[in-house]
This record gives structure tokens, C-alpha cells and sequence, in this order.
């Protein structure tokens, strides 16, 4: 099976910059999800990283290193809109490369503060 | 374009009744999952659609679940003698495909807030 691990809450102040981390065990491992989820609302894909390294789009970057199993958002320039849940999920590995299910890790409720 | 819309946006329905949630995907997206959130957790999978065919309904928690999907877009999801345990918000999601890349960028709905007295 799958699990994720990360952080229930993280708390940061405006213009700061915040990491979130996610830890993961997988049999077969086929890449690193983030999702956004502003209360009452629809999560929202933010990034993917299949390989190594880091990636950036705009002021979120996604980091993923799969010889420790780990891999972290980081959110710079944080704004007040960034108050959020924001999930890490894995594809389930029973179906190889293909397939959708998506396991989701319990979420990281980053409060920005002014 | 329109994105995911779920119908209703909330249901309270009292234990024992049937209840039937619709999803209407992103025009053109392939593949379509159901997931269920409870306050303070993440997603969980119930089940993905790749056209019509149910391709893996293992999250659906007993027979009482059953989805469909008869012409590969809109999909209903169904559950019967609806228990207090049920309440939740239940997500659907679409994406381009299932292989690759396209699996990990799921486009969500707004959910359908379930509430069973």
C-alpha cells in the first residue's frame, strides 16, 4: 500500500517564504502531486514531479528527491490568498504507470499571517 | 471552457434513503474519479471511469456505492441505504487521460456535501 506524510498545520507571515513537506512510502513510485484547497472549495492542481529536482512555476516550486522518499512544496513571496490546505498525493502503484487513482496524503493548512 | 460541475451543491437525507450525485466532466476529458473528503483529511478514492467502464472501484466501501458512467461523460453516483458514517463531501475529478502525466493533473469539481441525519 501507500502513505503519505506531512504536516497537519504550518504557520508563516506575509512575503515570507514557506516550506511543506511530504514523505512517502510506495511500493512502485510514478511521481509527486501538489494540490491547493481553499476552504469550502475544489483542490486544485498546483504541480508534478516525476523526476528529481527542483521545479518552479512562478512562486511555487515543487521538490522531489526519490532515494529518500521525499519531496516538498515551497511557497515564496506568501500572500494572504495562500491561506490554504495543501495535499501531496502519489499514483497508486498497483496499476503500474497507468491508471488514476490518486493517493492523497491528509493535508497541510498553512495559515498566512499579515 | 466550463470546468467540473457537481449537482446538488449540498443533499440532507435522512439514514436508510437512496441518494444519486452527479458529475458532468470537462468536455473531451477521458478518465472521471469519484472522491469522498471528510473534514480535516484529504481525497479518498472511491472510483475512476476510463470512457464508460468503471476501471477500478476499489474505494467504494461495500455495495451499497455504485457509480456509473453509460455514455463516458456525465456520471451518477449512487448510494443506498444511506448511513449516518456517509456524510461527506463527495469530489469528482477529470483528466485528459490516465497515462503519464495526464493521471496526476485531476481537474475538481466543487463537491456535493452529503449529510445524512
Amino acid at each position: 500500500g501507500q502513505s503519505l506524510e506531512q504536516p497537519s498545520e504550518v504557520t508563516a507571515v506575509e512575503g515570507a517564504i514557506v516550506q511543506i513537506n511530504c514523505t512517502y512510502q510506495t511500493s512502485g513510485f510514478y511521481g509527486l502531486s501538489w494540490y491547493q484547497q481553499h476552504d469550502g472549495g475544489a483542490p486544485t492542481f498546483l504541480s508534478y514531479n516525476a523526476l528529481d529536482g527542483l521545479e518552479e512555476t512562478g512562486r511555487f516550486s515543487s521538490f522531489l528527491s526519490r532515494s529518500d522518499s521525499y519531496g516538498y512544496l515551497l511557497l515564496q513571496e506568501l500572500q494572504m490568498k495562500d491561506s490554504a490546505s495543501y495535499f501531496c498525493a502519489v499514483r497508486d502503484s498497483s496499476e503500474g504507470d497507468q491508471g488514476g487513482k490518486l493517493i492523497f496524503g491528509q493535508g497541510t493548512e498553512l495559515s498566512v499571517k499579515p | 471552457g466550463a470546468g467540473v460541475s457537481q449537482t446538488p451543491s449540498n443533499k440532507v437525507t435522512e439514514k436508510g434513503k437512496y441518494v444519486e450525485l452527479r458529475c458532468d466532466p470537462i468536455s473531451g476529458h477521458t478518465a472521471l474519479y469519484w472522491y469522498r473528503q471528510s473534514l480535516g483529511q484529504g481525497p479518498e478514492f472511491l472510483i475512476y471511469f476510463q470512457g464508460t467502464g468503471a476501471a477500478d472501484d476499489s474505494g467504494l466501501p461495500n455495495d451499497r456505492f455504485f457509480a456509473v458512467r453509460p455514455e463516458g461523460s456525465v456520471s451518477t453516483l449512487k448510494i443506498q441505504r444511506t448511513e449516518r458514517g456517509d456524510s461527506a463531501v463527495y469530489l469528482c475529478a477529470s483528466s485528459r487521460g490516465t497515462s503519464g502525466t495526464s493521471s496526476y493533473e485531476q481537474y475538481f469539481g466543487p463537491g456535493t456535501r452529503l449529510t445524512v441525519t
